[in-house]
């Protein structure tokens, strides 16, 4: 069983759509993140929810919105898709509290915008 | 806020040991992990200190100076397959905030 899913693998759109990226984890994580890894291959947090609420979020446009239903799902919307959007986003899932523990990541989501 | 540095990009030979440095300034610190990630892949999770000292796991060992801001990741007995991105994360207070280093391109040559 998959511990952090995150669909689709690759999105390949025009400039100006609105896409939206899908994370799910079942390890029973309280917290939930969202980074982003440039051409340059520097990971960036952009997000982090701890059960559903919203605790980071780093300097990212508002086209970007994080949805997150339940503890267990994190998903990325994106609006008006711009070209230096292209990169590869990661979801990740920990556990939090006094004993820190690490992060598991998605297989990641390639998006290029044409 | 937070500042993680490494090397951009490391040599080796096949069979030799390697060190990678991290140096970290934070505003809070709840733990340093070290992720590897291969080219097209997601990070994996490698070591982790949160105590000041040397953990040890197989052909890799980490090391970690709280006071000085300093990390190191050893890697012994180097394989090609040990050719990755190594990743210095600093977690902040309660462990909500993961932020990465750069990352360290290490190159293992036959």
């Amino acid at each position: 069983d998959t511990a952090v899913s995150q669909t689709p693998k690759y999105l390949v759109t025009q400039m100006g759509n609105d896409k939206s990226i899908k994370c799910e984890q079942n390890l029973g994580h309280d917290t939930m993140y969202w980074y982003k890894q440039d051409s340059k291959k520097f990971l960036k947090i952009m997000f982090s929810y701890n059960n559903k609420e919203l605790i980071i979020n780093e300097t990212v446009p508002n086209r970007f919105s994080p949805k997150s239903p339940d503890k267990a799902h994190l998903n990325l919307h994106i609006n008006s898709l711009e070209l230096g959007d292209s990169a590869v986003y990661f979801c990740a899932s920990s556990s939090t509290g006094p004993t820190n523990e690490k992060l598991f990541f998605g297989s990641g989501t390639q998006l290029s915008v044409l | 806020g937070q500042n993680i540095d490494q090397p951009t990009e490391m040599t080796a030979t096949e069979g030799a040991i390697v060190q990678i440095n991290c140096t970290y300034q934070t505003s809070g610190f709840n733990g340093l992990f070290w992720y590897q990630q291969h080219a097209g892949e997601a990070p994996t999770f490698l070591s982790y200190n949160v105590l000041d000292g040397l953990e040890e796991k197989g052909r890799f060992s980490s090391f970690l100076s709280r006071s000085k801001g300093y990390s190191y990741l050893l890697l012994k007995e180097l394989q090609m397959k040990d050719s990755a991105s190594y990743l210095c994360a600093v977690s902040g207070l309660y462990g909500q905030n993961f932020v990465f280093g750069p990352g360290t391109r290490l190159s293992v040559l036959p």
